[in-house]
C-alpha cells in the first residue's frame, strides 16, 4: 500500500552503462516529479509532468530522460552513466492543486557509479 | 524570484533541549509552506504544513507557524528526542512550482 515506490532502492553500475529508475504512485496524484539529492542533502528539482506532460525540465545533461506511460508512472532512464551522477533520486507526487498540499516522496533510489 | 533560506547546519543538541529551526522564504502571491523531514536512509516525510497567513502547523510535538510580516516559517519543539535526528527541510509552494531550502541537519545527543 505504498503511496509512491520506486525501483530499485539502491543500483551500483559501471560509468558508461545505461541504467532505469521507475517510479509508481497509487494516490491518484496527477503530477509527478524526479529530484536529485547530492551528498550534501541539497535538493533540485529535475523533471515534472503533468498528465504524462512535460512541465519542467530544469537544466540536466540530455543523458537523463523521463518517460511518463500514464499519469501514475515517471520513469528515469540515464543513459552513459558518469561518476558525478552518483546521488539518490526521488520521486514525488502531487495532486492538482499546484502542490499546495504538499508532496508525496518515494523512498529514493541511491546510485552509486564506479 | 521565489526562494527558501533555512539556518545552516549542522545543530545539535541534548536530549529534552528547545528546538529552533529558522526558515524565511521569498514569494510572489500566497505560497503554502512546509517542513519536511528526513531520516537516515529515508525519503522525505511532510512533518508539517500552513496555507496562509497566521496558520500554525503542528505534528508530532512540532510546531511552525505562517509569519507573512516577517516571512518567516520557524520550525520548534519544546522538547527534542534522541529520535528527532534528521534533516528538515523548509520549503514553499506557489505557482505550480515547489522550493526546498537547503536542509538543516539535526543530531540529538543521549
Amino acid at each position: 500500500d505504498t503511496a509512491v515506490s520506486q525501483t530499485p532502492k539502491y543500483l551500483v553500475t559501471q560509468m558508461g552503462n545505461d541504467k532505469s529508475i521507475k517510479c509508481e504512485q497509487n494516490l491518484g496524484h496527477d503530477t509527478m516529479y524526479w529530484y536529485k539529492q547530492d551528498s550534501k542533502k541539497f535538493l533540485k528539482i529535475m523533471f515534472s509532468y503533468n498528465n504524462k506532460e512535460l512541465i519542467i525540465n530544469e537544466t540536466v545533461p540530455n543523458r537523463f530522460s523521463p518517460k511518463s506511460p500514464d499519469k501514475a508512472h515517471l520513469n528515469l532512464h540515464i543513459n552513459s552513466l558518469e561518476l558525478g551522477d552518483s546521488a539518490v533520486y526521488f520521486c514525488a507526487s502531487s495532486s492538482g492543486d499546484r502542490g499546495r498540499g504538499g508532496y508525496t516522496f518515494g523512498s529514493g533510489t541511491r546510485l552509486t557509479v564506479v | 524570484g521565489n526562494s527558501v533560506t533555512q539556518m545552516e547546519g549542522p545543530v545539535t543538541l541534548s536530549e529534552e533541549a528547545f528546538l529552533t529551526i529558522n526558515c524565511t522564504y521569498t514569494a510572489t502571491g500566497y505560497p503554502s509552506l512546509f517542513w519536511y523531514v528526513q531520516y537516515p536512509g529515508e525519503g522525505l516525510q511532510l512533518l508539517l504544513k500552513a496555507t496562509k497567513a497566521d496558520d500554525k502547523g503542528s505534528n508530532k510535538g512540532f510546531e511552525a507557524t505562517y509569519r507573512k510580516e516577517t516571512t518567516s516559517f520557524h520550525l520548534e519543539k519544546g522538547s527534542v528526542q534522541v529520535s528527532d535526528s534528521a534533516v528538515y527541510f523548509c520549503a514553499l509552494a506557489t505557482g505550480n512550482q515547489f522550493y526546498f531550502g537547503t536542509g538543516t541537519s539535526l543530531t540529538v545527543i543521549p
